[in-house]
């Protein structure tokens, strides 16, 4: 079975600083990895995804991810946040060829921006 | 634009009542989910569905079960609600991995109360 670790479930963060939200995974099988945004009283929205290839993936919102297979981590990063990224932020993990399928999620980051 | 419409967004009820908690979908999706949200907790899956009039067990199905009669809609019932099953509820769907490498599309939740 997956499993998936948010180490920090808040983050506060002045406007215009660089954030890293973490996320760590278990798997005995390669795995693809998810981040998902969930702005107030709202669903969750895809933020990128890594299925394969370049361990370095951009997603909407200026965020990016970078898969580690050797640390299994897949961290967030943004340099420069603003008050609209104020939200909640979910890492996930599904097994291949499950992408669209069974995802298991971490518990969650929420993050503040400070003005 | 993809839509995932959940019945209500707001839901009050009394311990022991049956509740529907109803789901529809605009994209001809072959898979739909039902979630559920607590805090600390992130989102565990309770039920999937990869087609009409089939049904999965996910991590915590016990005191729920979910009807699939037409390809758009999918339920989630609570048999007899408890105060426990206090949370917020999310539905999403997928089209089959087979043929798409895209990811799950989520409604906006239902948070419901029971009472």
């Amino acid at each position: 079975a997956q499993s998936v670790t948010q180490l920090d479930s808040q983050v506060p963060v002045f406007e215009e600083a660089p954030v890293e939200l973490r996320c760590n995974y278990s798997s005995s099988v390669s795995v693809y990895l998810f981040w998902y945004v969930q702005y107030p009283n709202q669903g969750l929205q895809l933020l990128l995804k890594y299925l394969s290839g370049s361990t370095l993936v951009k997603g909407i919102n200026g965020f990016e991810a970078e898969f580690n297979k050797s640390q299994t981590s897949f961290h967030l990063r943004k340099p420069s946040v603003h008050i609209s990224d104020t939200a909640e932020y979910f890492c996930a993990v599904s097994v291949p060829p499950g992408g669209n399928e069974k995802l298991t999620f971490g518990t969650g980051t929420r993050l503040t921006i400070i003005p | 634009d993809v839509k995932v419409t959940q019945s209500s967004r707001y839901l009050v009820k009394r311990t022991g009542e049956k509740v529907f908690l109803e789901c529809v979908q605009d994209m001809d999706h072959e898979n739909m989910f039902w979630y559920r949200q607590d805090p600390g907790l992130g989102l565990r899956l309770i039920y999937f569905s990869y087609d009409v009039k089939m049904k999965e067990k996910g991590d915590i199905p016990e005191g729920y079960s979910v009807s699939r009669e037409k390809k758009e809609r999918f339920s989630l019932i609570l048999e007899s609600a408890s105060t426990n099953q206090t949370s917020m509820y999310l539905c999403a769907s997928s089209s089959p991995s087979g043929i798409s490498t895209d990811t799950q599309y989520f409604g906006p939740g239902t948070r419901l109360t029971v009472l």
